[in-house]
């Protein structure tokens, strides 16, 4: 299995500030032949089910607010957002669909400071 | 808008088996592109995949679940259905149904359903 490891496990960050996530899977993720990373990333916010806000690692879903980036590639990958609003307090997960075993992080919980 | 909707007992004894089907509006859960999945949440904890079927049968399960999981398709219906036998209460959990693209991940979820294992 390849597991996924996400740092913090929570995060709190002011209004408008920039808050990171980092995700690290144990094994690359990169598929040689296309060049994709097999990463997504989800937003869940309590009562409800996660949100798809990434694909292919830096790819955003249609819809997903530019203050949402992401980066990385291989078995290290950053999801930042940029300047932190009140709606984005949530829980954040990164999720490896390279393999067909699929793996989830753990989650990392933002809040506001 | 595709639209994905759990359904199915809250309560499942330890002696019964838990089923749950996932009734697929908007879109043909035949479509070529999309494999349809199962995952499940519990209360307070991460996410974890169950298994993912495509329209033409073909399944896929989490190893660590496989001997209990069986994940069937009706596309006459445009559902799809999970069942888990010899629950204990660490299979208390929402459980999700969604739509998986290879190129994506999964884009579609339902609203989750809540199931609690308790005698």
């Amino acid at each position: 299995d390849i597991v996924m490891t996400q740092s913090p496990d929570s995060l709190a960050v002011s209004l408008g500030e920039r808050a990171t996530i980092n995700c690290k899977s144990s094994r690359s993720v990169l598929n040689s032949s296309n060049n994709k990373n097999y990463l997504a990333w989800y937003q869940q916010k309590p009562g409800q089910p996660p949100k798809l806000l990434i694909n292919w690692a830096s790819t955003r879903e249609s819809g997903v607010p530019d203050r949402f980036s992401a980066s990385g590639s291989g078995a290290d990958f950053a999801l930042t957002i940029s300047s932190l609003q009140a709606e984005d307090v949530a829980v954040y997960y990164c999720q490896q669909y390279y393999t067909t075993l699929q793996t989830f992080g753990q989650g990392t919980k933002v809040e506001v400071k | 808008q595709l639209q994905l909707q759990e359904s199915g007992p809250g309560l499942v004894k330890p002696s019964e088996t838990l089923s749950l089907t996932c009734t697929v509006s908007g879109g043909s859960i035949s479509s070529g592109d999309y494999y349809w999945g199962w995952i499940r949440q519990p209360p307070g904890k991460g996410l974890e995949w169950i298994g993912s079927i495509y329209y033409s049968g073909s399944t896929y399960y989490n190893p660590s679940l496989k001997s209990r999981v069986t994940i069937s398709v009706d596309t006459s219906k445009n559902h799809f259905s999970l069942r888990l036998t010899s629950r204990t209460a660490a299979d208390t959990a929402v459980y999700y149904c969604a739509r998986f693209h290879v190129a994506r991940g999964f884009d579609y979820w339902g609203q989750g359903t809540l199931v609690t294992v308790s005698s």
